[in-house]
C-alpha cells in the first residue's frame, strides 16, 4: 500500500512566523504535490514537483515556496505565515509516466491555524 | 463558473437508501477520481475511471465522456458512508487534478 505522511497533524503558529509543512511518501512515486482546502473553494493545487529538485508553480503560488531534496520528501514552507493561510494542507503523490495518468494518493492532511 | 461541478452539495440520507451523487465538468479531460473525504481526516481514492463503470462493494461510479458527466451510486447505504465524497478530473494530458467543491453526505440511522 502507498502510505504518504505529513510531519503534522495540526499545527498552531503566529503571524510572521516561518512555517515547514513536510510530506513524505514511500512509493518511489516522482510526482508529488501540495494542496490547500478551504470551504466552499475546494483544494487548490499549490505547488508541484516531478522529480528531485524539479518544483511547478500550481494556481495558487502566492506566499508560499518548496523544496524537494530528496525523491520520497516534499516540504512547503510558509516564508511569513499569515492568517489568510489558516487551512488545511494535503500533500499527494503519483507515478510519472508520458503514457498515462495515474492515481494520486493523499496524506493525512495538517490542519494549519495561524493567529 | 467552476470547470467541475457536483450536485447536490449537501445531502442526507436515511440508512439503507440508494445514493447518488453527480459530477459534470466542463473540460475536456483523460480521467476522473471519485475521493472521499470522512471528517478531520485524510482524504482516499475510491475509482480512478476513463470510461465505463467501476464497481467496488456497494460503491459504484459511472462516467459518460460525451456527455461530460460522472455518477457515484451507493447501495445500501450506512451511517459509516457519511464523509464528503469529491470528484476530481485530470484535465487534458496533464497530471493536475481539477477539483469539485464536494459534496457532504450524511446517512442517519
Amino acid at each position: 500500500d502507498v502510505k504518504v505522511t505529513q510531519s503534522s497533524r495540526y499545527l498552531v503558529k503566529r503571524t510572521g512566523e516561518k512555517v515547514f509543512l513536510e510530506c513524505v511518501q514511500d512509493m518511489d512515486h516522482e510526482n508529488m504535490f501540495w494542496y490547500r482546502q478551504d470551504p466552499g473553494l475546494g483544494l487548490r493545487l499549490i505547488y508541484f514537483s516531478y522529480d528531485v529538485k524539479m518544483k511547478e508553480k500550481g494556481d495558487i503560488p502566492e506566499g508560499y515556496s518548496v523544496s524537494r531534496e530528496k525523491k520520497e520528501r516534499f516540504s512547503l514552507i510558509l516564508e511569513s505565515a499569515s492568517t489568510n493561510q489558516t487551512s488545511m494542507y494535503l500533500c499527494a503523490s503519483s507515478l510519472f509516466g508520458t503514457s498515462g495518468i495515474y492515481e494520486q494518493y493523499f496524506g493525512p492532511g495538517t490542519r494549519l491555524t495561524v493567529t | 463558473k467552476n470547470e467541475v461541478e457536483q450536485s447536490p452539495q449537501n445531502l442526507t440520507a436515511q440508512e439503507g437508501e440508494f445514493i447518488t451523487i453527480n459530477c459534470s465538468y466542463s473540460v475536456g479531460i483523460s480521467a476522473l477520481h471519485w475521493l472521499q473525504q470522512h471528517p478531520g481526516g485524510g482524504i482516499v481514492s475510491l475509482f480512478m475511471l476513463s470510461s465505463g463503470k467501476k464497481k467496488h462493494g456497494r460503491l459504484i461510479a459511472t462516467i459518460n465522456i460525451q456527455e461530460k458527466h460522472s455518477s457515484l451510486h451507493i447501495t445500501a447505504s450506512h451511517p459509516r458512508d457519511s464523509a464528503v465524497y469529491i470528484c476530481a478530473v485530470y484535465g487534458g494530458a496533464t497530471n493536475k487534478l481539477i477539483f469539485g467543491t464536494g459534496t457532504l453526505l450524511a446517512v442517519q440511522p
